[in-house]
């Protein structure tokens, strides 16, 4: 399977857990975006990297969350302390060229309780 | 950034043929505009993307007026399984906060 993984599929944390996410993209794609997604709402965008470089961040988004993507391939999205407001469908896309045509993963569920 | 404006809901019947406009009247010079699928519990799909004019592949079109202020994704032949989320995308090379996705457009297929 040569798409974009996301894991895990479902995250269950208390309020206060830090949590992380991982998004491995398609392997030539050099841009990777993270969004968040609730019910009933489009994804709404947190962050995007080109190769390793985070080059724009939400203004939506905490000091909790902090994304990396080292050497450029798969990326990380930790929440720390989290709140129950966190809870979503976070998913990973990733674009190998100039017209940005998105590819996604699955997603994460988060529920915070 | 390039807003986009879709109906809320569609509902359609099994067999016909479904369009749904999309409204972009800040669509950017270097904007592309892209058409999305999204089943629950799943990410989002691609469909369609074009630039001017009409674009078509195995699913979709995609009809784009000359002043690109709309488009069109038209789905011929809707079947249940077409029962989804499409949402209208604008955006151009740079990537980031340009890829806004609005609350997209909600398909109904009934037999």
């Amino acid at each position: 399977d040569t798409g974009v993984s996301q894991n895990p599929r479902h995250k269950i944390t208390k309020r206060g857990q830090n949590v992380t996410f991982r998004c491995d993209p398609i392997s030539e794609h050099n841009r990777l975006y993270w969004y968040r997604q609730t019910l009933g709402q489009g994804p709404e965008f947190l962050t995007y990297f080109q190769n390793e470089a985070q080059l724009e961040k939400s203004r939506l988004l905490s000091d909790r969350f902090s994304a990396e993507r080292p050497k450029g391939s798969f990326s990380t999205l930790e929440i720390q302390r989290t709140e129950q407001g966190d809870s979503a469908m976070y998913l990973c896309a990733s674009s190998g060229d100039v017209a940005e045509k998105l590819f996604f993963g699955s997603g994460t569920q988060l529920s915070v309780l | 950034l390039a807003k986009t404006t879709q109906p809320i809901s569609m509902d359609s019947y099994e067999g016909q043929e479904v369009n749904i406009t999309c409204s972009h009247n800040n669509i950017a010079t270097n904007d592309y505009i892209t058409w999305y699928q999204q089943f629950p519990s799943q990410g989002p799909r691609f469909i369609i993307q074009g630039y001017k004019t009409k674009v078509t592949n195995e699913v979709a079109s995609l009809f784009i007026p000359a002043d690109r202020k709309s488009s069109t994704l038209s789905l011929p032949r809707v079947s249940l399984s077409d029962t989804a989320v499409y949402y209208c995308l604008v955006g151009g090379t740079g990537g980031g906060n340009k890829l806004t996705f609005g609350t997209g457009t909600q398909l109904k297929v009934e037999l």
